[in-house]
């Protein structure tokens, strides 16, 4: 069975720093999503890399996705209280199109 | 655009009772997905359906757990009976279909057995 690695597990930084978290396997996945997920709510997709060395940008976040398609980094420029929750990365394998779930990152920004 | 629904939203109930969960998907979605989070943790999907036929349930604990989508839109998730070990959320997701990975889930049931 595929795994999918985050780390770190638990981040608490204070509002204003940067921070990054990321995403890791050892085989190859197709496409790599990022969901943010609040206490009690479900998961909310904010981006799909597909291509090796992809790089998007949302606001203050900055989504890479690995060069061999088997890593993804999540980069947060000056971290707001709003950041706070759980960042999950969930990969399609390339063999069988199964969607592999990473256990996420719980960040915590305090103000 | 109306976004998956989920009922109830908290349920609580004893050991050995059962319990039921329904949701409803983005309209015209094909795809359904419940999983299972416990707290802090991703999920981890119990089934995934494709209109009405069922694509994986190789982690569904099928002497406890069972789950339909007769009409091929809403879908119910049962457990009987409930042990301790089931409390979680149970999220339900959609996505549009074969070959579209981006899922789009409701808001969850957060199930607690005493």
């Amino acid at each position: 069975t595929q795994l999918l690695e985050q780390s770190p597990q638990f981040l608490s930084i204070q509002e204003g720093e940067n921070l990054t978290v990321y995403c890791n396997s050892s085989s190859v996945f197709s496409s790599l999503q990022w969901y943010r997920q609040e206490p009690g709510e479900g998961p909310v997709l904010l981006v799909t890399v597909v291509t090796g060395g992809e790089v998007k940008k949302l606001k203050r976040l900055t989504f890479q996705f690995g060069d061999a398609r088997k890593d993804s980094s999540l980069h947060i420029t000056a971290a707001q209280p709003g950041d706070t929750g759980l960042y999950l990365c969930a990969g399609v394998e390339d063999s069988n199109y199964q969607l592999i779930w990473g256990a996420g990152t719980k960040l915590i920004i305090k103000p | 655009e109306a976004g998956v629904a989920q009922s109830p939203r908290y349920k609580i109930i004893e050991k050995r009772q059962s319990v039921a969960f329904w949701c409803n998907p983005i309209s015209g979605h094909a795809t359904l997905y419940w999983y299972q989070q416990i707290l802090g943790q991703g999920p981890k999907l119990l089934i995934q359906f494709q209109n009405n036929g069922v694509v994986d349930d190789s982690q569904l604990p099928k002497d406890r757990f069972s789950a339909e989508r007769l009409k091929g839109v809403d879908s119910t998730l049962k457990i009987q009976p409930a042990k301790l070990e089931d409390s979680a959320v149970y999220l339900c997701a959609s996505s549009l279909g074969q070959g579209h990975y981006e899922q789009y889930f409701g808001p969850g049931t957060r199930l607690t057995v005493t």
